[in-house]
C-alpha cells in the first residue's frame, strides 16, 4: 500500500463549478498535512496546510481534515481555467523532516 | 529575489557520466532537500540536510552523494549515470518543525540520460 494515495485523474470540471481532490494516508502518527499546485514545467507551490480535524477555509479553498479516516481532502469552488493543474497531497509525520507526496491529481478546468 | 535557486536548469548527458547540481536558498532555512520527480509526476524524498547535517538519506544507490556546504546551499553529485537517473530534480528548503513546515522548492533541474 502506497504511504499517501490520490487518483491521478485527470479530473475535469467545468468553469465555476467545485473540484474535490481527495487524499488518504497510511501512516496514523501523521500531524501535518499539506496541498501543492503544481502547474506543467514549474515547481510545486504551497496552497493549503492543515493540522486539525475540520474544516480550514482560504478564500475559494478549502482543506477538510478526518484523521480517524486517514483522510484529506482539497475543494476548489468557482473553478477557474487558471486551476488547472496538478494537486499535490503531501504528509508529515510529527517529529521528522520526512514528506512524503502522493503522486497528483491532474485538474482541467473546462472553459 | 529568487528565494531557492538551482543550477543548471537543464542537463542532457550521456550514460555513464558523472554530473553536479547546485542549490542555494537565501530564506534563512536550516533544513533542506532533494527530490526526484519522475515521469508520471511522482515527488520522491532522497536526501536532507538539517544545518549541514544529514538526517535523511532514502533508499538511494550510493552513486549519488549530496554535500552541504552550508546551511544555506546543498548540492547533489551522481556519478556514472543510468538511463532511470532521468528526472527533474527538485532542491527544497522548510523552517525548522516547530514553525509552518511549509517546503519551499527550487525551480528544478530537468536531467536527461541518453
Amino acid at each position: 500500500q502506497k504511504e499517501v494515495e490520490q487518483n491521478s485523474g485527470p479530473l475535469s470540471v467545468p468553469e465555476g463549478a467545485i473540484a474535490s481532490l481527495n487524499c488518504t494516508y497510511s501512516d496514523r502518527v501523521s500531524q501535518s498535512f499539506f496541498w501543492y499546485r503544481q502547474y506543467s514545467g514549474k515547481s510545486p507551490e504551497l496552497i493549503m496546510s492543515i493540522y486539525s480535524n475540520g474544516d480550514k477555509e482560504d478564500g475559494r479553498f478549502t482543506a477538510q481534515l478526518n484523521k480517524a479516516s486517514q483522510y484529506v481532502s482539497l475543494l476548489i469552488r468557482d473553478s477557474q481555467p487558471s486551476d488547472s493543474a496538478t494537486y499535490l497531497c503531501a504528509v508529515q509525520t510529527s517529529g521528522t523532516y520526512k514528506y512524503i507526496f502522493g503522486t497528483g491529481t491532474r485538474l482541467k478546468v473546462l472553459a | 529575489d529568487t528565494a531557492v535557486s538551482q543550477t543548471p536548469k537543464y542537463l542532457v548527458t550521456q550514460m555513464g557520466n558523472d554530473k553536479s547540481i547546485k542549490c542555494e536558498q537565501n530564506l534563512g532555512h536550516d533544513t533542506m532537500y532533494w527530490y526526484k520527480q519522475d515521469s508520471k509526476k511522482f515527488l520522491k524524498i532522497m536526501f536532507s540536510y538539517n544545518n549541514k547535517e544529514l538526517i535523511i538519506n532514502e533508499t538511494v544507490p550510493n552513486r549519488f552523494s549530496p554535500k552541504s556546504p552550508d546551511k544555506a546551499h546543498l548540492n547533489l553529485h551522481i556519478n556514472s549515470l543510468e538511463l532511470g537517473d532521468s528526472a527533474v530534480y527538485f532542491c527544497a528548503s522548510s523552517l525548522p518543525l516547530v514553525d509552518t513546515g511549509e517546503l519551499f522548492f527550487g525551480e528544478g533541474s530537468r536531467l536527461t540520460v541518453l
